[in-house]
């Protein structure tokens, strides 16, 4: 059974459009994220949701935009592509908010805006 | 503000050797510390972590690592190292308010020649 997991796994658009990226975690965990992961492979945090609730809001474009329907899913929307937008997303989750449990990661989907 | 510094971009051993991947930390009170790998084309899995107690942690696939408070260090260490360890490695912290933001260092490629 997959932990985390994440669709699509690549996703190849045009400048401008809208896109989504849907996570789903069975591990029973009440924290989701999201990170970006660069073309150097540097991670940094988007988005974390405890419970329904947005807990972290990074320093991330109003274009990008989490949903967390229930506490197993957290979907992210992307509004008016940018090329500056590929990347690889990963999603994860973690039990509790404090952050003393390790978090565990999706394969990621790698986007690719041309 | 909290930070991960890993100042090996890549680290190159030989079969059967023990391997250090160096990493120092900044944050402001008490640091949960992590270690993550990724294998290519594929999402990051938990190596292990310290919280509290024993400084000497021991992890997933034979890896340790060292906490140092007063070097603000935590090293991750493999008595003998096997091909199959060939992968990126991060290093991430998060300070005691942070809530779960998990910061990441920039990674260390390890090399294991047979």
């Amino acid at each position: 059974d997959t932990a985390v997991s994440q669709t699509p796994k690549y996703l190849v658009t045009q400048m401008g459009n809208d896109k989504s990226i849907k996570c789903e975690q069975n591990l029973g965990h009440d924290t989701m994220y999201w990170y970006k992961q660069d073309s150097k492979k540097f991670l940094k945090i988007m988005f974390s949701y405890n419970n329904k609730e947005l807990i972290i809001n990074e320093t991330v474009p109003n274009r990008f935009s989490p949903k967390s329907p229930d506490k197993a899913h957290l979907n992210l929307h992307i509004n008016s592509l940018e090329l500056g937008d590929s990347a690889v997303y990963f999603c994860a989750s973690s039990q509790g908010r404090t952050g003393a449990h390790e978090q565990f990661f999706g394969p990621g989907t790698r986007l690719t805006v041309l | 503000a909290q930070s991960v510094a890993q100042p090996e971009d890549q680290v190159n051993v030989a079969e059967g050797n023990p391997l250090t991947v160096k990493c120092t930390y900044s944050v402001s009170g008490n640091p949960y510390l992590f270690w993550y790998v990724q294998y290519p084309n594929r999402g990051l899995q938990f190596l292990l972590k310290y919280i509290t107690g024993d400084n000497l942690v021991k992890g997933s696939y034979g890896f340790e690592a060292e906490f140092n408070k007063s070097q603000t260090s935590f090293h991750l260490k493999k008595p003998s190292a096997l091909v199959s360890d060939s992968a990126l490695y991060f290093c991430a912290v998060i300070g005691g308010t942070s809530y779960g933001k998990l910061t990441f260092g920039q990674g260390t490629i390890l090399t294991v020649h047979p």
